[in-house]
């Protein structure tokens, strides 16, 4: 199984749903981010934990909003989604005890808006 | 300002040759990290190599390499012996500071392998 759950894996929606991407993990992380990847963009940052109770913005957060319900999960909600938030969304996951402390990954969730 | 530039947008390279994957990065910050990542085509994110700004010695793991050149603030990864699985993109990113800040992504470099 994996070590960070993304769901859906693929979401197509219209404009103006609200949608919730969620992730869960089992690696006993603290720390816990969601970015966005568009094509010639790289990995930008939308909004990042480092525990329960801390949540902080990252570069891109305009029309999203997060949730950590627990260490384990971080959910992700887009409250009235526009097509250019089509994109492929990414949880992942770091350990602030990892000396590199380097971010591990999930599979991913591809979202289009219509 | 870009934190992290990847210049070369895509790169070939023949099976079992050498490729550098150039990585600039800008920091005022003298404590930093370095990471490099490689994304197939099946889209996982796979971490590759870590660079601390204060190591001495260039990160190596297996077929990868990082020469690290602190003074022109470059990090290129450098992959010996490519193999056909090696095509991928790769993302170069960093880390300022001593860990309570995210990791920021450059725009990667599609690697394609030719046989």
């Amino acid at each position: 199984d994996a070590d960070v759950t993304q769901t859906p894996r693929n979401r197509i929606t219209k404009t103006g749903k609200r949608i919730m991407l969620e992730c869960s993990q089992t690696k006993g992380h603290d720390r816990m981010y969601w970015y966005r990847q568009d094509p010639g963009l790289g990995l930008q940052l939308i909004y990042y934990s480092f525990d329960v109770k801390d949540i902080n913005k990252g570069e891109i957060s305009d029309g999203y909003s997060v949730s950590r319900q627990a260490q384990a999960k971080f959910s992700l909600s887009l409250e009235s989604a526009i097509p250019n938030q089509t994109a492929l969304y990414f949880c992942a996951t770091s350990d602030s005890r990892d000396s590199n402390e380097k971010l591990f990954f999930g599979s991913g969730t591809q979202l289009s808006v219509l | 300002a870009q934190k992290i530039t990847q210049t070369q947008p895509g790169m070939f390279v023949q099976e079992k040759e050498a490729v550098t994957l150039d990585c600039t990065y800008d920091t005022s910050d003298p404590s930093y990290g370095l990471f490099w990542y490689k994304q197939p085509s099946s889209g996982e994110m796979i971490f590759l190599i870590y660079q601390g700004s204060y190591d001495q010695q260039n990160a190596t793991e297996g077929r990868y390499s990082l020469n690290f050149q602190k003074a022109r603030k470059s990090a290129n990864l450098v992959i010996s012996a490519s193999q056909l699985g090696d095509s991928a993109m790769y993302f170069c990113a960093m880390r300022e500071g001593w860990g309570n800040t995210p990791l920021v992504f450059g725009k990667g470099t599609r690697l394609s392998v030719i046989a």
